[in-house]
């Protein structure tokens, strides 16, 4: 079975600390989302790829967040420096776009757990 | 713009049906639909296009209506299995095409 697959699944860091959570989407998806969860927001969208060419990261503090895609199996994204209210779960999702240029079905990894202390 | 849904929870009984509405302050060109048990990733159910399209899912159907900027998903009959977070998804246009932003989310439990 084709699958997202996320690393680490659980992150425990301190302030102050660099993480990085990597994403490998599905063999020949071409778009890439990364979202986070939070009981109180939901499903944010963080960042938006499409084949590998970051269409939209307006959901994501640029001071301290980035998001790549270095090649087509892999996605990156980082927090330097982590604060506690970073801590969530970070999905990243893979899709391929439909007729139209709309985005198709999105296949989500298991997610990231991260807490930040 | 995040699109909005309601209720934000529902609570039912197994065979009672449920409505879950999804709007938007913008024009819509699709609708797209997941669901998410507690623990686990989202995962697709359907997605719907212009014109007043209806799909189904097991006994889960919905509906898209773009004139309203709404869709509704319908749950017949419903089952414990149905329990979980059920998130409507639209897509944005312009330089971000296929953006894919979601609702805040209904939570629905199914008891025996």
């Amino acid at each position: 079975d084709a699958r997202v697959t996320q690393t680490p699944r659980h992150k425990v860091t301190e302030m102050g600390q660099e993480v990085t959570m990597r994403c490998q989407p599905i063999l020949g998806h071409n778009t890439v989302f990364w979202y986070r969860q939070t009981m109180m927001q939901g499903l944010e969208l963080l960042a938006y790829f499409r084949n590998r060419a970051p269409l939209d990261d307006s959901g994501m503090p640029k001071d301290r967040f980035s998001a790549e895609m270095p090649d087509a199996t892999l996605a990156t994204l980082k927090i330097q420096p982590s604060e506690p209210r970073d801590s969530a779960v970070y999905f990243c999702a893979s899709g391929v776009v439909r007729g139209g240029g709309d985005t198709g079905e999105l296949f989500f990894g298991e997610g990231s757990r991260l807490t930040v202390l | 713009q995040q699109p909005v849904q309601s209720p934000q929870a529902v609570i039912l009984r197994e065979g009672e049906d449920a409505v879950i509405n999804c709007s938007s302050s913008k024009a819509l060109y699709s609708v797209h639909w997941y669901r998410q048990k507690h623990g686990e990733a989202p995962v697709f159910l359907m997605i719907l296009l212009k014109g007043g399209e209806q799909k189904g899912h097991e006994k889960i159907s919905a509906s898209f209506n773009e004139k309203k900027q709404q869709s509704s998903l319908y749950l017949t009959a419903s089952q414990l299995s149905y329990s979980g977070t059920y998130f409507c998804g639209t897509p944005t246009g312009g330089t971000s095409y296929g953006k894919l932003t979601f609702g805040q989310g209904t939570i629905l439990t199914v008891h025996p």
